[in-house]
């Protein structure tokens, strides 16, 4: 079935380094979703991403929806300990939009040492 | 400000047994999803129901059938628990066209 690659798996940073992770595929998606995991808990929306080329901003983080509408990225300035999760792009294929499916990438873990 | 209320949060289940995985939503949103989170795997669509009245299989179904009881109501059953079930189970709802899927906390299911 379609995959979203996402990477990398996890990351170590110092508090204060700036952090980038992406999303690759080989189809074609409308939508690109970044999602935030604590612990325990489900999955909260950060940036959502409707139009290729489309650049938002929350904040510290930044996400780009990717021309070719393959690809995502999502960008953290200055992590603090609390940007500590497991982060998550989603996207929607076309076609789908009707639905409102998602199909989600692994996952990148992020730890912030102080 | 409830969101997406989903009972049980925690539940072990033995090899055979049965269960039905409750979700709720106070969005008035019309798509309601089951998803699966398993360590290295992301999360899995289980099943989707784009409206009231509708259900649609997703990326792995096989185990599990649902019900959209209402617009608010999505269950999920597992009619004989098998331990590859073991998991956490997110359900999560969206607005039509709108993919902003807002996610329940889980439950966090075990069978032995």
């Amino acid at each position: 079935g379609q995959q979203l690659n996402q990477s990398p798996q996890s990351m170590f940073i110092q508090e204060g380094e700036d952090v980038s992770m992406n999303c690759t595929s080989s189809s074609i998606f409308n939508t690109w979703l970044w999602y935030k995991q604590d612990p325990g808990e489900g999955p909260v929306l950060l940036i959502a991403l409707y139009k290729a080329g489309e650049l938002t901003s929350n904040g510290r983080l930044t996400a780009q929806f990717g021309i070719t509408r393959k690809d995502s990225f999502l960008n953290i300035s200055a992590s603090i300990p609390s940007d500590v999760g497991i982060y998550f792009c989603a996207g929607q294929l076309r076609g789908s939009s009707n639905t409102g499916k998602l199909i989600f990438g692994q996952g990148t873990t992020l730890q912030v040492k102080p | 400000n409830a969101g997406v209320t989903q009972t049980p949060k925690f539940q072990v289940l033995k090899t055979g047994q049965s269960m039905t995985l409750q979700c709720a939503q106070d969005m008035n949103h019309n798509s309601m999803y089951w998803y699966r989170q398993d360590p290295g795997m992301g999360l899995r669509l289980i099943y989707y129901s784009a409206s009231e009245g509708t259900t649609d299989k997703g990326e792995v179904p096989n185990g599990y059938n649902v019900s959209r009881l209402n617009k608010r109501e999505f269950s999920l059953r597992l009619e004989s628990a098998a331990p590859s079930q073991t998991s956490v189970y997110f359900c999560a709802s969206s607005e039509d066209r709108v993919t902003k899927a807002f996610f329940g906390q889980g439950t966090r299911l075990t069978v032995v």
